[in-house]
């Protein structure tokens, strides 16, 4: 297993492009998540799914869109870059299966925005 | 709304002793992780706390729970160089589409000096 990946691992933006963070796993988890990293702030939830087709937003939505066509896949769009998404960006998945409640984490993405 | 808290939010700590890193929750939540984060990289899972009174340790460190006073502790014992890192709690909870949403702390950054 490959667990979850990320791609890529470093990006840099202009103000004003758009890109899409690539994420995968194959674990056949049902429950995806993103979340973006800030120095001093933690972790924050920008938008998760908890099926293929099933998407809904977290704290930090603005600026991102996602979808969920298969189990697979969960990629984040950033429509419109502006400074203030420069961040990590970790992807995320799970399952509701078993007593584990385990979450797994991506290797994450740096994107920089100017 | 579900906001987590952790103190202290830097600690410097000699080799060899014994410290406390707190994470208070707000509101009732079913799922509470600990994880380890080393700069430039993803996060590593420590422990998941799943019931009132759960304690788990895993070599210099041990984590506890106490879902009434909404609080979770990560304790070291005799610390060594190997443990500086971050350290990040998460809380969340299992039921239905929240199972795919943490809310974490902001971090704590432990030095271990010699």
């Amino acid at each position: 297993n490959a667990g979850v990946t990320q791609t890529p691992k470093f990006q840099v933006l202009k103000t004003g492009q758009s890109m899409t963070l690539q994420c995968a796993q194959d674990m056949n988890h049902e429950y995806m998540s993103w979340y973006r990293q800030d120095p001093g702030m933690g972790l924050r939830l920008i938008h998760y799914s908890v099926g293929a087709g099933i998407t809904d937003q977290g704290e930090v939505p603005n600026g991102y869109n996602v979808s969920r066509s298969t189990t697979e896949d969960f990629p984040l769009r950033l429509l419109s870059a502006a400074p203030s998404q420069t961040s990590v960006y970790f992807c995320a998945s799970s399952y509701s299966l078993g007593t584990t409640y385990e979450q797994y984490f991506g290797p994450g993405t740096r994107l920089t925005v100017t | 709304e579900l906001k987590v808290e952790q103190n202290p939010l830097f600690l410097s700590m000699q080799e060899g002793k014994n410290y406390t890193i707190y994470c208070n929750y707000s509101t009732t939540s079913d799922r509470l992780y600990w994880y380890r984060q080393d700069p430039g990289k993803s996060l590593e899972s420590l422990f998941v706390l799943l019931s009132n009174g759960a304690v788990k340790q895993e070599g210099r460190l041990m984590a506890s729970l106490d879902t009434k006073a909404r609080l979770s502790t990560l304790h070291i014992t005799a610390a060594v160089h190997d443990l500086s890192a971050t350290y990040f709690c998460a809380a969340g909870n299992a039921g239905g589409t929240s199972y795919g949403k943490l809310t974490f702390g902001q971090g704590t950054i432990l030095t271990v000096h010699p």
